[in-house]
């Protein structure tokens, strides 16, 4: 699976969006980029994934460069709800149980401050 | 409504006492996922199982076992554990390989 930076903690204002960018300068063709999130004492959450156009969903916006080589989470309106830490993982579809594995990093620790 | 729980949420374990983590579904999911997480560190995944097929990670101590007698639920077994087990322990489902996993809240173990 393909590497990915992210920072390790950002701030946002509550109200504000929250953009979250993730760095994957190695992905292949057939990876997706998953992110998750997981709360303070809880277990990780899905929140979206793509492979090369923009989805958005209820919870948040992926926006994925053409050359796919970063992407950026958006949260439009982050509350205090959403400090947590934030997962970005590539992963290939495929069907091998090593290619469906989850590998997370170190995340972004999102700050939604008042 | 709770789809994938695990009990207990908080275990404390004598040094070397065997103890075992549940986790249960109630999506029907194929795969079943046990993950470690140690203080300030991302989860680690230990093994899995697609069915009744069990994948071991490679670096997945043999201290680890899991059992998953049906559909519904999965069991991780420390046979003796260690101070250095103490974690966060996820269980986590999907329908298949390549798709979304849902955890869990996890058990906190306590090895003492």
């Amino acid at each position: 699976d393909a590497k990915t930076t992210q920072p390790p903690s950002m701030d946002c204002a509550e109200g504000r969006a929250a953009n979250l960018p993730c760095n994957h300068s190695t992905i292949s063709g057939n990876e997706y980029v998953y992110w998750y999130r997981q709360i303070h004492s809880q277990g990780p959450q899905y929140i979206i994934h793509g492979l090369k156009n923009n989805e958005t969903n209820e919870m948040a916006s992926l926006i994925i460069t053409e050359d796919r080589k970063s992407s950026t989470l958006i949260l439009p309106h982050a509350t205090l709800r959403d400090t947590a830490v934030y997962y970005c993982i590539v992963r290939a579809h495929g069907g091998s149980s090593n290619t469906g594995k989850l590998i997370f990093g170190q995340g972004t620790t999102l700050q939604v401050k008042p | 409504d709770a789809m994938v729980i695990q009990n207990p949420r908080y275990q404390v374990t004598q040094f070397g006492k065997p103890v075992t983590l549940s986790c249960s579904q109630t999506l029907n999911h194929n795969v079943m996922y046990w993950y470690q997480q140690k203080s300030s560190q991302a989860p680690k995944l230990l093994f899995h199982y697609y069915d009744k097929d069990f994948n071991n990670e490679a670096d997945t101590p043999d201290n680890f076992q899991s059992r998953r007698p049906n559909t519904s639920f999965c069991f991780l077994d420390i046979r003796s554990p260690g101070l250095g087990d103490a974690a966060m322990y996820l269980c986590a489902t999907s329908r298949g390989w390549t798709y979304e996993q849902y955890f869990g809240p996890g058990t906190r173990l306590t090895v003492t």
